[in-house]
């Protein structure tokens, strides 16, 4: 079974509805991360959350919310989405400690916004 | 301003033939440098985390080495199955452990 699950896989929906993205994991991570990933820009953070009552924001944050529902959950909302929100949007995990955490990531979801 | 970059964009390799990738990245103190494969249509797989300047890591046909400047994915006697998207990512040491990800190289290994 995969360590991180993200659902749904894949989501069309149209401009200006609300969606939300779902994470778990199942590492046992108590970091959690959101990236999206267009073509020609690779990976940016959107946001990401240390611990259950943590909550940061990442260099694209704007459009976007976030929900850290237990230490294995984790979901990203687009509370009106846009069209140039289309995009893979992937989940990561890391544990805490170390010289540097490596980040594991989730299948990712395809949104398109229409 | 951190950045990551990767080259070359695409490569296409006959099998067997050895090639290296590249990552050049200027971050204030690396904390540590990692690279990732990712197939079409999924997410980054973890392959590597180098620390410090002089460091190497091998896996099957892989090994990625680590200067003050940039870093090499050597690929040896490639493979097929080899073929992805490789992404080379800095964190920057102080940080909250935020990654900042390279664009990628795409390779591509033909029989």
């Amino acid at each position: 079974d995969a360590d991180v699950t993200q659902t749904p896989r894949n989501r069309i929906t149209k401009t200006g509805k609300r969606i939300m993205l779902e994470c778990s994991q199942t590492k046992g991570h108590d970091r959690m991360y959101w990236y999206r990933q267009d073509p020609g820009l690779g990976l940016r953070l959107i946001y990401y959350s240390f611990d259950v009552k943590d909550i940061n924001k990442g260099e694209i944050s704007d459009g976007y919310s976030v929900s850290r529902q237990a230490q294995a959950k984790f979901s990203l909302s687009l509370e009106s989405a846009i069209p140039n929100q289309t995009a893979l949007y992937f989940c990561a995990t890391s544990a805490t400690g170390g010289m540097a955490d490596t980040q594991y990531f989730g299948p990712g979801t395809r949104l398109t916004v229409l | 301003e951190d950045q990551v970059t990767q080259s070359p964009e695409a490569l296409r390799l006959q099998e067997g033939e050895s090639s290296s990738l590249n990552c050049s990245y200027t971050v204030s103190g690396l904390r540590g440098l990692f690279w990732y494969r990712q197939d079409p249509g999924k997410g980054p797989e973890f392959l590597f985390t180098l620390y410090s300047a002089g460091e190497e890591k091998e896996k099957e046909r892989l090994k990625a080495t680590l200067t003050k400047k940039e870093s090499f994915l050597h690929i040896t006697a490639p493979k097929p199955e080899d073929s992805a998207t490789y992404l080379c990512a800095a964190s920057e040491a102080g940080a909250t452990n935020k990654l900042i990800f390279g664009t990628g190289t795409l390779l591509a290994v033909q029989p």
